[in-house]
């Protein structure tokens, strides 16, 4: 079963780093990019950027390009998504979705990673 | 940057005929891809490349493309189809990628 399992809800305080994880299976890994979804509270879908395993290539939004980082381990078929100072404004459930390539759709979600920054 | 825009929130009766539309200046180059949203669960894709309906998905969900403007229709709307639906596409040097706004579909 091809199927993306994201890491546990996360509870920070401003200032505080944060990696966050996405695990792939039942598909080749390196073969697919990894897209990164933000939803704030009660919002729409925000595309923050993707990660290209098989070359650790990545592309970002403008809004989130310099905000947060995109990296994937092929050896364990896990994309990853960091912040190094979180601010009350990145609380929200982030998502991973694998993509083929870009005229291709998010085919296959995680099921959400709940981040929430609070002081 | 790049915008898709869509209508906030369409309401429609069981057994009618749902069309959300999503418009964007790239889309007569671009595909657009459709998702379904229910609260607390993860997006699932109900339509890809403008018109392609993925394995599962049922046959009531159908999609079109015309100049700048998608539009996902939804023929005999149940209960069960209540939820928000999103856009999805990029500009078209396929730079930025972007979701709609997103419509609230409500069953009456």
């Amino acid at each position: 079963e091809v199927q993306l399992v994201q890491s546990g809800p996360e509870v920070k305080k401003p200032g505080e780093s944060l990696k966050i994880s996405c695990q792939a299976s039942g598909y080749s890994f390196s073969n697919y990019w990894t897209a990164w979804v933000r939803q704030m509270p009660g919002k729409g879908l925000e595309w923050m950027g993707i990660v290209y395993p098989g070359d650790s290539n990545t592309r970002y939004s403008p809004s989130f390009q310099g905000q947060v980082t995109m990296s994937a381990d092929m050896s364990t078929s896990t994309a990853y998504l960091q912040w190094s100072s979180l601010k009350a404004s990145d609380t929200a459930m982030y998502y991973c979705a694998r993509q083929i390539s870009g005229d291709n759709p998010l085919d296959v979600w995680g099921q959400g990673t709940t981040v929430t920054v609070s002081s | 940057s790049y915008e898709l825009t869509q209508a906030p929130s369409v309401s429609v009766s069981p057994g009618e005929t749902a069309r959300i539309t999503c418009s964007g200046d790239a889309l007569p180059k671009q595909y657009a891809f459709w998702y379904q949203q229910k609260p607390g669960q993860a997006p699932v894709l109900v339509i890809s490349k403008d018109t392609e309906r993925p394995s599962g998905i049922p046959e009531r969900f159908s999609g079109s493309s015309s100049g700048t403007t998608a539009t996902l229709t939804i023929r005999g709307v149940q209960a069960e189809d209540e939820a928000d639906y999103y856009c999805h596409s990029a500009d078209s040097s396929a730079t930025y990628v972007v979701f709609g706004g997103g419509t609230k579909v409500t069953v009456l």
